[in-house]
């Protein structure tokens, strides 16, 4: 158990959805880190926030986006789905003790989404 | 981002080491090497990482060679639970990890 939680597991929906994705931090952590994961493009870098604050984008679409709240939980917010987007949306979290760019990063068990 | 590259898939004999290579020939001096595993559709799990010295944790140890174009995960006593796909990362200054298509580790009793 990585101590980073992701709720829900799985979601089901239809194209045209918009849909949330929840993701609490391992406690102390202040990143979280956003990533897409399906069949034809393996692991994907989305977003980044850090305490609050948009960090870091990848390649993340213009109908996703995410923020960071003050509790220090993060959601990845997914509108006018389609049939593409379904994929696991993983969540991580570091804690910059170290104060460089290269903390290590642990991963949630992942919201399974399916758009039919 | 220095780029990996590793062998597809590698089988292994339950209770014998694993040892996985990774050939990074393009890695900078200030660019770590990170270990990430993923077991069927689970979170990717943290292994190891090291940026010169060989390391050593409860779950494998990694051996960079000396010029650092290459290094070696070692999983002393793989176990059928040590199945899943390896992932070597090499990283600097960088928030996002860069995951390859890694190597598949199967593990057989």
């Amino acid at each position: 158990d990585s101590g980073v939680t992701q709720t829900p597991k799985h979601l089901i929906t239809a194209t045209g959805q918009r849909v949330t994705l929840r993701c609490s931090p391992r406690s102390g952590d202040l990143s979280v880190y956003w990533y897409q994961q399906s069949l034809d493009q393996g692991l994907q870098f989305l977003i980044q926030y850090y305490n609050g604050e948009e960090r870091a984008k990848g390649n993340i679409l213009e109908r996703f986006s995410a923020q960071q709240f003050p509790d220090l939980h993060s959601e990845l917010n997914l509108s006018s789905l389609e049939l593409g987007d379904s994929a696991l949306y993983f969540c991580a979290s570091s804690d910059p003790g170290g104060g460089g760019y290269t903390d290590t990063q642990y991963f949630g068990p992942g919201t399974r989404l399916t758009v039919l | 981002d220095a780029k990996t590259t590793q062998p597809p898939s590698m089988d292994c004999a339950e209770g014998r080491a694993a040892n996985l290579p990774c050939n990074h020939s393009t890695i900078s001096g200030n660019e770590y090497v990170y270990w990430y595993r993923q077991i069927h559709s689970q979170g990717p799990q943290y292994i190891i990482h090291g940026l010169k010295n060989n390391e050593t944790n409860e779950m494998a140890s990694l051996i960079i060679t000396e010029d650092r174009k290459s290094s070696t995960l070692i999983l002393p006593h793989a176990t059928l639970r040590d199945t899943a796909v390896y992932y070597c990362i090499v990283r600097v200054n960088d928030y996002k990890l860069s995951f390859g298509a890694g190597t598949t580790v199967t593990v057989r009793a």
